[in-house]
């Protein structure tokens, strides 16, 4: 079955300490796109990529790292600089053509402890 | 900077009735996307609307899109506690989409 998968779907990190979500796609997307929802709010768009090797920062990249070494996959890392990283994560992909559509993984729900 | 807004956030419906959600942008697009959000729950892909006057309905949601107003609209028709959710719309501009803030729904039976 074609999807975006994400993982883990719970995570707990320490102060101080950087953590890696995993987005996976099997759906042959160009773009690849990092969300973050807190409680009762809408998305908020972290980086997203539209090629292999190339990312570009959205409304909220300080404290956040991506890579793109692969079509497939958009790891996102939260480093110990995001001081409020308790959020739920959603990653979407979609094509980049004329009928483009955001498609999302489960999400990734991260927590400090 | 594009601004998605929707109205309103909040809407508590009883059964059977009727109701409409806004979803107004601030920049030239014909690209509009809904999506529903159960709690705890990723998005959910509901309508894709991608001309000017298009139209599309899918059970008791209706969407529409007015590119030169702006502004879509989810319509609503006899409520069903089933339809309980957050609903947001989005636009794809400049390779991104934009989503709107969101608009939690809640049917009372």
């Amino acid at each position: 079955d074609g999807g975006i998968t994400q993982s883990p779907k719970y995570l707990f990190r320490k102060e101080g300490q950087n953590v890696t979500l995993s987005c996976e796609q099997n759906l042959n997307h160009d773009a690849m796109y990092w969300y973050r929802q807190d409680p009762g709010q809408g998305l908020r768009l972290i980086y997203y990529s539209q090629i292999v090797n190339d990312f570009q920062k959205g409304d909220i990249a300080e404290g956040y790292s991506v890579s793109r070494e692969k079509k497939e996959s958009f790891p996102l890392t939260v480093t110990s600089a995001q001081k409020n990283p308790t959020a739920f994560y959603l990653c979407a992909s979609s094509t980049i053509d004329r009928y483009t559509e955001a498609f999302f993984g489960q999400g990734t729900r991260l927590t400090v402890v | 900077e594009l601004k998605v807004e929707q109205n309103p956030l909040f809407l508590s419906m009883q059964e059977g009735k009727n109701y409409t959600i806004y979803c107004n942008y601030s920049t030239t697009s014909d690209r509009l996307y809904w999506y529903r959000q159960d709690p705890g729950k990723s998005l959910e892909s509901l309508f894709v609307l991608l001309s000017n006057g298009a139209v599309k309905q899918e059970g008791r949601l209706m969407a529409s899109l007015d590119t030169k107003a702006r502004l879509s609209t989810l319509h609503i028709t006899a409520a069903v506690h089933d339809l309980s959710a957050t609903y947001f719309c989005a636009v794809y501009y400049w390779n991104q989409f934009y989503f709107g803030t969101g608009t939690s729904l809640t049917v009372i039976p």
